[in-house]
């Protein structure tokens, strides 16, 4: 079975562009939850997505916004890039989230903002 | 508010070295608790969970065990490998807020043969 698959694998963007970011779920899998990783603060919750409705936001901007279609692919949105934006974020998936749902992780798009 | 501490790493130990982990966690009931761990240039991948009290869970030589007297779930292993080297993260979920996990800041894992 195909792991989560995330692309790009690298993105460099200039301060002030917008990106999209994409998440292929494992298959059979209809949550897609996203995080962003950096060293200074960790791993954080952006939003999680069940059939393409979103369940739960993290303590983000409105700049940073996600969809599911109905496939449950998932994309994220980040609109006027800031520096502080360069992260790794990770997207996973679970069957159908919930608390005692083990997450599936893909490698991560590098996001490096300049 | 919900939240994870582990310990500060690195952690640099010899091949078959014993490894402990420590983490504590807060929160008001009973969370699932996790580890993940992340290899260089990947994602995360779940290492073991455990879902009540004093449930251990394990996985590939580590274990872990819920404990609510003390709220921690420290990660051990009898006998480390050099591809054991690795950032070890534990993290919780709780029912009322069941779509996120909150992670610890990671413990950076370094086995030298």
């Amino acid at each position: 079975k195909a792991g989560v698959t995330q692309t790009p694998r690298y993105l460099i963007k200039t301060r002030g562009q917008q990106v999209t970011l994409s998440c292929s779920p494992i298959s059979g899998h209809r949550s897609v939850s996203w995080y962003q990783q950096t060293p200074g603060q960790g791993l954080q919750f952006l939003f999680e997505y069940f059939s393409e409705t979103q369940r739960n936001k993290g303590n983000f901007p409105g700049r940073f916004s996600g969809r599911q279609f109905s496939n449950s692919r998932s994309e994220m949105n980040v609109s006027t890039l800031e520096l502080g934006d360069s992260a790794l974020y990770l997207c996973a998936s679970s069957l159908a989230g919930g608390y005692n749902s083990p997450l599936h992780f893909g490698n991560g798009t590098r996001l490096t903002v300049t | 508010g919900n939240s994870v501490t582990q310990m500060e790493g690195p952690v640099t130990l010899s091949e078959e070295a014993f490894l402990t982990i420590n983490c504590t966690y807060t929160a008001t009931g009973y969370p699932s608790l996790f580890w993940y761990v992340q290899y260089p240039g990947e994602g995360l991948q779940l290492l073991l969970k455990a879902t009540k009290a004093d449930d251990k869970g394990s996985n590939k030589g580590f274990e872990a065990t819920y404990r609510k007297e003390t709220t921690s779930f420290h990660l051990e292993k009898g006998s480390v490998q050099v591809s054991d080297s690795a950032v070890y993260f534990c993290a919780l979920s709780k029912m009322d807020s069941s779509y996120k996990l909150i992670f610890g800041s990671g413990t950076r894992l370094l086995v030298r043969p």
